[in-house]
């Protein structure tokens, strides 16, 4: 039984470029949660989704920023136009319905150049 | 606003050496408190959960309680094994809060 998958590991972009960041949950885990982690802070929610749907994006910045979880296949943070600022690990973790008992994948460290 | 706190920021310890690491929370709500651990380039992988004040839970070395304002991770006779970076928690809603770590480095 796989755990939560990440891809990919690491991702350069350059300034203006788009950034897309795949995620699969553990198999049965119908919850998925993004989180981003910049150097020295802490772990910070962005968004939170089921298949098909976004129950929580309170996390995400306005502008810029999308997630998604299809019906088929992974979940999908997608960044535009990315910025220096940017640059951060970026998780994803999954979760079974009715549990709030995350399991993390080892993240997707993006540097914008 | 919610927020959790953990000191200190980082903890060097002899091994054998036994101490604490604490987790701080102000969060209305609180659903749970969750224990993390953190090595470089991975994933927080768990270690605890502790839902009500006076609850415990260990593992191995590692020992986690709670109170109605904090918690704690204490670590008995630690090994270089677990130097690692520990985070904790506070869930709220389906929201974690997570705190910015305890650096651990365990020197044999």
């Amino acid at each position: 039984n796989a755990g939560v998958m990440q891809n990919p590991r690491h991702l350069v972009r350059r300034r203006g470029q788009e950034a897309r960041l795949r995620c699969s949950p553990m198999k049965g885990h119908s919850h998925v949660y993004w989180y981003r982690q910049l150097p020295e802070e802490g772990l910070k929610f962005m968004v939170y989704l089921q298949k098909e749907n976004i129950i929580d994006e309170s996390g995400m910045p306005k502008e810029r920023f999308s997630a998604e979880f299809p019906k088929e296949g992974p979940s999908i943070l997608r960044i535009q136009q990315v910025v220096r600022g940017d640059s951060a690990a970026y998780f994803c973790a999954s979760s079974p319905q009715g549990e709030a008992v995350y399991t993390f994948g080892s993240g997707t460290r993006l540097t914008v150049v | 606003e919610d927020q959790v706190t953990q000191s200190p920021e980082a903890l060097r310890l002899q091994e054998g050496e036994s101490s604490s690491l604490n987790c701080s929370y102000t969060v209305s709500g609180l659903r749970g408190l969750f224990w993390y651990r953190q090595d470089p380039g991975k994933g927080p992988e768990f270690l605890f959960t502790l839902y009500s004040a006076g609850e415990e839970k260990e593992k191995e070395r590692l020992k986690a309680t709670l109170t109605k304002k904090e918690s704690f991770l204490h670590i008995t006779a630690p090994k270089p094994e677990d130097s690692a970076t520990y985070l904790c928690a506070a869930t709220v809603g389906n929201q974690f809060y997570f705190g910015t770590g305890t650096s651990l480095t365990v020197i044999p």
